[in-house]
């Protein structure tokens, strides 16, 4: 059985650089075609993608959002780790990391974690 | 990017009725890379369809996919009550993999 939980800071100043935990089981990151996609979610609204990490190290960013953005993985520890900088009240969201499949799909979702960005 | 257009905005519905909902691509989405999430409030979204036709593990065959390069639908034959929710489409055959802004069915 595949799961995943989001943990991290649930309120961060404006300016600071959130740190995002995923850490799952049931499933390797070394397997061929695995990744782990981050999405957010703003109140009210609708499904943002943020990043991918494939099993291969290979990243995809948000275009809008790469200047802020780094994932990097930890395949021992069986966590991903999403990083955004210079944190702004409209990044207030629900984050969630995902399962990627091997047929691309992100076929199992973390139960999300809640940030709020508030001075 | 690929913009994904969903419509209606908001659908208002009985049990027992059928449903389309649609999600236009802005260019062409490949290899049929289309998936269906279906949203419950306080929930994480949950894999309904994969590959514009394929249900996911333990999904009823009440849902069902179609469509091809930009034109997607996905139908319900009969909603049930645990069906009102919000829908989204997304697209992960070309990154950024970008989703749809959701359409809501409710009673």
């Amino acid at each position: 059985q595949i799961t995943l939980k989001e943990s991290g800071p649930t309120l961060v100043k404006p300016t600071q650089t959130l740190t995002l935990t995923c850490t799952f089981s049931g499933f390797s990151l070394s397997t061929s075609g695995v990744g782990v996609a981050w999405i957010r979610q703003s109140p009210e609204k609708a499904l943002e993608w943020l990043a991918l990490i494939y099993w291969d190290d290979d990243k995809r960013y948000s275009p809008s959002l790469k200047s802020r953005l780094t994932i990097t993985k930890d395949t021992s520890k069986n966590q991903v780790v999403l990083t955004m900088t210079n944190m702004d009240p409209v990044d207030t969201a629900t984050y969630y990391c995902a399962h990627r499949n091997p047929l691309a799909v992100l076929s199992v979702w973390g139960q999300g974690t809640t940030v709020t960005v508030s001075s | 990017e690929i913009v994904l257009t969903q419509s209606p905005g908001t659908l208002s519905l009985s049990p027992g009725e059928r449903v389309t909902l649609s999600c236009r691509a802005s260019q062409s989405v490949s290899s049929y890379y289309l998936a269906w999430y279906q949203q419950k409030p306080g929930q994480a979204p949950r894999l309904l369809i994969y590959g514009a036709f394929s249900r996911a593990t333990g999904i009823p065959d009440r849902f069902s996919g179609s469509g091809s390069e930009t034109d997607f639908t996905l139908t319900i034959s009969r909603l049930e009550p645990e069906d009102f929710a919000v829908y989204y489409c997304q697209q992960y055959g070309s990154s950024p993999y970008t989703f749809g802004q959701g359409t809501t069915l409710e009673i």
